[in-house]
C-alpha cells in the first residue's frame, strides 16, 4: 500500500517555465489537498478537492491551477513559475469521517531561479 | 488572527526530561484536532489525534480544552529520537489548519 505518491521529488525551474506536480493516492480517499511549506510559515493550503469533480481555493491559490483527474489523482500546475513559488509542496488526502486524518506524500522540493 | 498558533521554540531538553507543547485555535466550530510530527525535510506524519477526554499513547499525552480553545502535548522521558518539529493541526469544515510547528531537540 503506497499511500500518497508525489512526483517529482525535486525540480529546478527558470522563471516563466511551467510544470505540473503529480499526486496519487491508493487509499480510496475522497478529499485531496495541495500545501506549500515555507520556513517560519507552516503549511499553507493552495487548493483542495473535497470530492472527485470539485476543487476549491485555499489560502494561497494565486499562480496555481489544479485538476482532480479522478478519485485517485490531483495535480497542481504552475503556468508561469516565479521565484516566490520556490517552496516545498506537499499533497495530502483524507477520508472524511469521524477520525478525519490526513496522510501526506513525501513532498516536492521546487526551486525557481 | 491566525487559525492556529503555537510557540515555535526551539525547545532543547536533556534525555529523560518531560516537555510540554501548547497550541491555541481561533474557530470554536473546529471539529477535529491532531498533533503531527515532522522530521527535517520529510512529510508530516500523524502522532496522535486529540480528544476532549484526553488521550495517551505511551510517553505521549494529548489534551483538548474546547472552552479555552487550547490543545496540549506532553512528552515524558524524552528520547533522542523525539527530536523533530511538532505541528498542531485543527480541522474546520473541509480544511485543515496548521500551526507553524514547535522545534524539539533532545540532547544526550
Amino acid at each position: 500500500n503506497a499511500g500518497v505518491t508525489q512526483t517529482p521529488k525535486f525540480q529546478v525551474l527558470k522563471t516563466g517555465q511551467s510544470m505540473t506536480l503529480q499526486c496519487a493516492q491508493d487509499m480510496n480517499h475522497n478529499s485531496m489537498y495541495w500545501y506549500r511549506q515555507d520556513p517560519g510559515m507552516g503549511l499553507r493550503l493552495i487548493y483542495y478537492s473535497a470530492s472527485e469533480g470539485t476543487t476549491d481555493k485555499g489560502e494561497v491559490p494565486n499562480g496555481y491551477n489544479v485538476s482532480r483527474l479522478n478519485k485517485r489523482e490531483f495535480s497542481l500546475r504552475l503556468e508561469s513559475a516565479a521565484p516566490s513559488q520556490t517552496s516545498v509542496y506537499f499533497c495530502a488526502s483524507n477520508l472524511v469521517r469521524e477520525e478525519n486524518i490526513q496522510y501526506f506524500g513525501a513532498g516536492t522540493r521546487l526551486s525557481v531561479l | 488572527r491566525k487559525e492556529v498558533e503555537q510557540d515555535p521554540g526551539p525547545f532543547n531538553v536533556p534525555e529523560g526530561a518531560t516537555v510540554a507543547f501548547n497550541c491555541t485555535y481561533s474557530n470554536s466550530a473546529s471539529q477535529s484536532f491532531f498533533w503531527y510530527r515532522q522530521d527535517c525535510r520529510k512529510e508530516p506524519k500523524l502522532l496522535m489525534s486529540v480528544y476532549s477526554s484526553g488521550n495517551e499513547d505511551g510517553r505521549f499525552t494529548a489534551q483538548l480544552n474546547r472552552a479555552s480553545q487550547y490543545i496540549s502535548l506532553l512528552i515524558r522521558d524524552s528520547k533522542l529520537s523525539d527530536s523533530a518539529t511538532y505541528l498542531c493541526v485543527v480541522n474546520t469544515g473541509n480544511q485543515f489548519y496548521f500551526g507553524t510547528g514547535t522545534s524539539l531537540t533532545v540532547i544526550p
